[in-house]
């Protein structure tokens, strides 16, 4: 069965950094883009960053271009979505889903992310 | 950026109602527009891609049609479980975007 896991909640301080993860399994790892996707509580889906973990290809949504960064380890079938120096405004549930061509098929169960003092 | 214009906001229909949202692209995508159904506590779930494509599994009463800039997602006959907020998502080399959502509500 194809399926993206993902990491537990977090729960951290403004200031800290996180890394959360998504491990892929049931198909080729290298050979599809992964990309992340945040819902800030009680809105809407916004696109952040895809990554092709074969060649570490990375794209960017300019509304999260040096706010984030996406990596991967194709050795352990996971990407990566981190933070150096969290806000509040980072609180949100975020998902790494893959794309068949042009479509999110594939969708991880969410990580929720709550950044508060 | 290409953005997407999704309407309406929110949606209240009754069971057996024929159910329209639209999303108008900013520029030419082409069939690149997907629909994805979003339930409570729940990932979004794909329906359609390239505009018109049912994906595997996705009972018939959903459909999609349009190309270029203009794109309409239609439930056919409405049903209780299909409560839930629906979005739009185009694709232009390697970039995406969502609508903003349509909360879909039963009368």
């Amino acid at each position: 069965e194809v399926q993206l896991v993902q990491s537990g909640a977090e729960v951290k301080k403004p200031g800290e950094s996180l890394k959360i993860s998504c491990k892929g399994s049931g198909y080729s790892f290298t050979s599809y883009w992964i990309g992340w996707v945040r819902q800030m509580p009680g809105k809407g889906l916004e696109w952040m960053g895809i990554i092709y973990p074969g060649d570490s290809d990375t794209r960017y949504s300019p509304s999260f271009q040096g706010q984030v960064t996406i990596s991967a380890d194709k050795s352990i079938s996971t990407a990566y979505l981190q933070w150096s120096s969290l806000k509040a405004s980072d609180t949100a549930m975020y998902y790494c889903a893959s794309p068949k061509n042009d479509a999110f098929d594939i969708w991880g169960q969410g990580t929720m992310v709550t950044v508060s003092s | 950026d290409i953005q997407m214009t999704q309407s309406p906001s929110s949606l209240s229909a009754s069971v057996g109602d024929r159910v329209t949202i639209t999303c108008q692209a900013s520029q030419d995508i082409s069939n690149y527009l997907n629909w994805y159904q979003q339930k409570p506590g729940k990932a979004p779930k794909l329906l359609i891609y390239d505009a018109s494509n049912l994906e595997t599994g996705v009972p018939s009463r959903f459909s999609g049609s349009g190309s270029g800039t203009d794109f309409t997602f239609t439930i056919s006959s409405l049903q209780p479980e299909d409560i839930a907020t629906y979005y739009c998502q185009q694709y232009d080399n390697l970039m995406y975007t969502f609508g903003q959502g349509t909360k879909l509500e039963i009368k």
